[in-house]
């Protein structure tokens, strides 16, 4: 597809079970992002890649979170044992480089989790 | 669908007038700015972005404004559509490492009415 894909686009947990959030990036896209956006609020940095190298992870809110992009394309968002307050929307962005800069980023639908 | 932006500010303006959106930004070390758009049930869509080297860019419709001595940006949309209707934010982007680490505001709500 042309642009970022995420799935699932919704996603209901019971507290304490984990959660699986897939991020398809733009093809070729060297950088790949997680943000994380609570009702009313603006995004929220959480991990960066760039390649299958996880650069950046300052935004990660605590160790049940965990993000994996093995081979430098797809990505997923782990979250383990999640509680109410994990509730949110996860939106994926990707760019591409020119030199060692970021283009413009690219954003995914998202994938908005529930926890109940 | 989903909401975004529930109980954020709200700019209310007539269709086919202008429209300015502000936003004050935080760390004087940005250098990178961006405006996106997020419509209810959608990831935030890119419109423009602006280095700090500059204090103006134009777009189709669309112009950022840059004032680093007060850390303000603003987004004028001229000639407003009922399709630029939804939610606003400005990010910033501090890093120094190349990537889009952004931080962002909090959000407009942008209603045009008929």
């Amino acid at each position: 597809g042309a642009g970022v894909s995420q799935s699932p686009r919704y996603k209901v947990a019971k507290r304490g079970q984990d959660v699986a959030l897939r991020c398809d990036p733009i093809s070729g896209h060297v950088s790949l992002f997680w943000y994380q956006q609570a009702l009313g609020q603006g995004p929220e940095f959480l991990t960066y890649f760039q390649n299958e190298a996880q650069l950046d992870k300052s935004g990660l809110p605590s160790d049940r979170f965990f993000a994996e992009r093995p081979e430098g394309s797809v990505s997923t968002l782990k979250i383990q044992r999640t509680q109410q307050e994990d509730s949110a929307v996860y939106l994926c962005a990707s760019s591409s480089k020119t030199g060692t800069w970021d283009t413009e980023a690219f954003f995914g639908q998202g994938t908005r989790l529930t926890v109940v | 669908g989903e909401s975004v932006g529930l109980h954020l500010p709200t700019l209310s303006v007539q269709e086919g007038d202008n429209s300015i959106i502000n936003c004050a930004y935080s760390n004087s070390a940005s250098d990178y700015f961006i405006w996106y758009k997020q419509e209810s049930g959608k990831g935030p869509q890119f419109i423009i972005d602006i280095r700090s080297n500059m204090d103006k860019r134009q777009g189709q419709r669309v112009t950022v404004l840059l004032n680093k001595t007060v850390k303000h940006l603003s987004l004028q949309i001229a000639a407003t559509q009922p399709g630029d209707s939804a939610v606003y934010f400005c990010a910033e982007n501090p890093g120094s490492g190349g990537y889009n680490k952004l931080i962002f505001g909090a959000g407009t709500r942008l209603a045009v009415h008929p």
